[in-house]
């Protein structure tokens, strides 16, 4: 079975400070992989999200990155943390999945999400 | 493009009392939908979907939602309500096809269960 793991579960980082947040997936291959923001009352912000290794594609331009070493990979970066980074960071894979019968299958993908990074900047 | 509107922040129940929770969404093109359900400082985890075909959808925990085209909502709801339940609901549309299937999120609904 596929498992996303998320690490750390919480930080605390000084303004200024770097970031890296480490997403892993197991149990499948080439999978899609995203990275959300949610803030307090602000809903799930879509942040990056990449098709494969090596390639990212920013939602939001701001102060974060994000990279894809390796296909099960994803890590989310930053040189220097803003107040305004603090939040509940979620990443996601996503799997194909087939319903409807057979005369009228229907290809649609299910997002699953990690446990989520709790980051505090202060 | 697609956007999701959850006009409730926080929804208060007793515990046994049914509750809805409202969605409505809006899109040029054919879309999936899609309640999730977050417990505290968890992730997301689908409740239920609603691909194609009957429009009443149910999911776990006792959950049901129903698919409204001319009024474009995806209402949840539970006929009875646990203490259990309170968390954070969000509803969410996916466009047909796409190599990325963004999946577009609404504000979210707390869901207060008092007992």
């Amino acid at each position: 079975s596929q498992t996303i793991h998320q690490w750390p579960a919480t930080l605390v980082q000084p303004v200024g400070s770097p970031l890296s947040l480490e997403c892993t997936v197991e149990g499948t291959s080439n999978p899609n992989l995203y990275w959300y923001r949610q803030a307090a009352g602000r809903g799930l912000q879509l942040l990056f999200y990449s098709v494969g290794i090596g390639q990212i594609s920013s939602e939001v331009p701001q102060n974060l990155s994000a990279s894809r070493p390796q296909d099960r990979q994803f890590i989310l970066s930053s040189k220097k943390l803003l107040l305004s980074d603090s939040g509940f960071y979620l990443c996601a894979w996503r799997r194909p999945a087939l319903a409807g019968g057979p005369l009228k299958p229907i290809l649609f993908y299910e997002q699953y999400f990690g446990p989520g990074t709790r980051l505090t900047v202060t | 493009a697609q956007s999701v509107t959850q006009l409730d922040s926080q929804v208060p129940v007793f515990e046994e009392a049914p509750v809805e929770l409202r969605c409505n969404y809006s899109s040029s093109v054919s879309v999936y939908l899609f309640w999730y359900v977050q417990y505290p400082n968890q992730g997301l985890q689908l409740l239920l979907k609603y691909l194609s075909g009957s429009t009443l959808v149910k999911g776990i925990n006792g959950f049901e939602a129903e698919f409204n085209k001319s009024q474009t909502s995806f209402h949840l709801r539970k006929p009875s309500v646990h203490i259990s339940d309170t968390a954070e609901y969000f509803c969410a549309v996916s466009a047909y096809g796409g190599a990325t299937n963004k999946l577009i999120f609404g504000t979210g609904t707390l869901l207060a269960v008092q007992p």
